[in-house]
C-alpha cells in the first residue's frame, strides 16, 4: 500500500506569500493528482501529473519520479487560496482508486 | 462544461437505515469512483467501475454494495447504516484511458 506524507499539515501565511506544499510517496506510482477542497467539502483537480511540472495560472505542480517527491507552489497567494490541499497518488493501471496525503490547510492572511 | 453529478446532495437517516446514493459521471467518461471522507479524515477509496463491471475494491464494508448502470451512472447502496457511516462520500468519473479524475460535490450523508 502506498504511503503519502504532505508537509506541511498546517501553513499560515500573508498575502502575497511564495507558497510550497511537500508530498512524498513510497511506492512507484503512475499518476500523482494535487486536489483543492474549500470548507463544504467539494474536490477541486487540480493537476495530474506523471513527470515534470505543470503551470496553470498562479499554481505550479512539479514532481521527481526518483525521488517519489512531489511539489505544490502557489505565487502571489491570496486569501482566495485558502483551502485544504490534499496530494493523491494512483499507484497502478486501470481504475485502481487513489491514496490520499491527510492534505495541508492553507490560511492566507490579508 | 458538464460535471460530475451526485444526489442527494444531504442524507439524514436513522440507524439501521439504508441509503442510495447515486452518481452521474461526465459524459463519455467510462470509468466511475466512489470515496468516503470522515469528519477530519483524508478521502479513503471504496469502489471503482469500468464499462458497468467491478474494476477495483477499497475498503468498501460488506453492508455497503454498488453498481454501474448502462447509462453509466452508478448507485452506492448502503444498509444496516452506522453512526461510523456519517461522512462525505464523493464519487469522482474519468476516461479510463486519461487517468484524471473529476471530482462530484459530495453527498453528506448523517447518520442519526
Amino acid at each position: 500500500k502506498n504511503e503519502v506524507e504532505q508537509s506541511p499539515q498546517n501553513l499560515t501565511a500573508q498575502e502575497g506569500e511564495f507558497i510550497t506544499i511537500n508530498c512524498s510517496y513510497s511506492v512507484g506510482i503512475s499518476a500523482l493528482h494535487w486536489l483543492q477542497q474549500h470548507p463544504g467539502g467539494g474536490i477541486v483537480s487540480l493537476f495530474m501529473l506523471s513527470s515534470g511540472k505543470k503551470k496553470h495560472g498562479r499554481l505550479i505542480a512539479t514532481i521527481n519520479i526518483q525521488e517519489k517527491h512531489s511539489s505544490l507552489h502557489i505565487t502571489a497567494s491570496h486569501p482566495r487560496d485558502s483551502a485544504v490541499y490534499i496530494c493523491a497518488v494512483d499507484s497502478g493501471g486501470g481504475a485502481d482508486g487513489l491514496t490520499f496525503g491527510k492534505g495541508t490547510h492553507l490560511i492566507i492572511q490579508p | 462544461a458538464a460535471g460530475v453529478i451526485q444526489s442527494p446532495r444531504h442524507l439524514i437517516k436513522e440507524k439501521r437505515e439504508t441509503a442510495t446514493l447515486k452518481c452521474y459521471p461526465i459524459p463519455r467518461h467510462d470509468t466511475v469512483y466512489w470515496y468516503q471522507q470522515g469528519p477530519g479524515q483524508d478521502p479513503q477509496f471504496l469502489i471503482s467501475f469500468y464499462e458497468k463491471m467491478q474494476s477495483d475494491k477499497g475498503s468498501i464494508p460488506d453492508r455497503f454494495s454498488a453498481q454501474q448502470f448502462s447509462d453509466y451512472h452508478s448507485e452506492l447502496n448502503m444498509s444496516s447504516l452506522e453512526l461510523g457511516d456519517s461522512a462525505l462520500y464523493f464519487c469522482a468519473s474519468s476516461l479510463l484511458s486519461a487517468d484524471t479524475q473529476y471530482f462530484g460535490p459530495g453527498t453528506r450523508l448523517t447518520v442519526l
